[in-house]
C-alpha cells in the first residue's frame, strides 16, 4: 500500500537556525498537509496545500513558517529561525480528493537547543 | 509520534472484550469526522470514517456512531486484541473544501491479554 513518508524521522537543530523537513506525499495525491504535535497534546492543523498555494493555514503558521512543492514527488516545510516552542512532532499528510480521509506520515521529531 | 500525556484519559479491557471510545466535538456545521490510531512511534493511521449524513458505519469489526444532536462520536471496538494498543483520535473536518481537521485529545487503550 503507498504510503507518506518523511525524512529526516529526527531532527536536532540549534535555535535560531533555520530547519527544512521533507516529506513525499502518495505519488496521485494534490491535496497536502502539515501538522504538528507537542508532546503530551493533540495534533493541530498547521497548512493545507493545493494546486501549488497555500489553502489555509493556522494562527501557528506565522512568518517564520513557509511550505513548498519544489518538484513533483516533495512536500517540505521550512522554519527559518527556530524557537524552542517549535520543539514537537511534525506531521505530513496528502489526499487525492477532499472526500478521502487524509493519510499520515509517520513524523519528524524535531527537538530544539 | 508520542502523544502520550499524564492527563490522557486511558480505557483497560480485556482482550476479546468489546471497546467504546468516545469523542464530543466542537463545530455543528462540521461534515465529515475520521477515527485514527496512533501506536508509539508512528503517525495517525486511519481507521474509520463517517459523514454528517449519517449516523453509524461499520467496517471490520470496528463500528462508528455519530450523534449530531449532542456533538458525540463513538468508535467501537469488538473482540479487542492486544494489537489495538495504541492512542485513539477523532477528527472532525472544518473546511468542506480543502479538507482540515481538527483533532480531539485523544483516548489511549490498553489491552491486556
Amino acid at each position: 500500500e503507498p504510503e507518506v513518508t518523511q525524512t529526516p524521522s529526527h531532527q536536532v537543530t540549534q535555535m535560531g537556525q533555520e530547519v527544512i523537513l521533507r516529506c513525499v506525499p502518495i505519488s496521485n495525491h494534490l491535496y497536502f498537509y502539515w501538522y504538528r504535535q507537542i508532546l503530551g497534546q493533540k495534533v493541530e492543523f498547521l497548512v493545507s496545500f493545493y494546486n501549488n498555494e497555500i489553502s489555509e493555514k493556522s494562527e501557528i503558521f506565522d512568518d517564520q513558517f513557509s511550505v513548498e512543492r519544489p518538484d513533483g514527488s516533495n512536500f517540505t516545510l521550512k522554519i527559518r529561525s527556530t524557537k524552542l516552542e517549535d520543539s514537537a512532532m511534525y506531521f505530513c499528510a496528502s489526499i487525492l480528493n477532499s472526500n478521502q480521509p487524509q493519510h499520515f506520515g509517520d513524523g519528524t521529531r524535531l527537538s530544539i537547543l | 509520534g508520542e502523544s502520550v500525556g499524564l492527563h490522557l484519559p486511558t480505557l483497560s479491557v480485556q482482550e476479546g472484550d468489546n471497546s467504546i471510545i468516545n469523542c464530543a466535538y466542537s463545530n455543528s456545521a462540521s461534515d465529515y469526522f475520521i477515527w485514527y490510531k496512533q501506536e508509539s512511534g508512528k503517525g495517525p493511521q486511519f481507521i474509520i470514517d463517517i459523514r454528517s449524513n449519517m449516523d453509524k458505519r461499520q467496517g471490520q469489526r470496528v463500528t462508528v456512531l455519530l450523534n449530531k444532536t449532542v456533538k458525540h462520536l463513538s468508535l467501537q471496538i469488538a473482540a479487542t486484541q492486544p494489537g489495538d494498543s495504541a492512542v485513539y483520535f477523532c477528527a472532525e473536518n472544518m473546511n468542506t473544501g480543502f479538507q482540515k481537521l481538527v483533532f480531539g485529545t485523544g483516548t489511549r487503550l490498553l489491552v491486556s491479554p
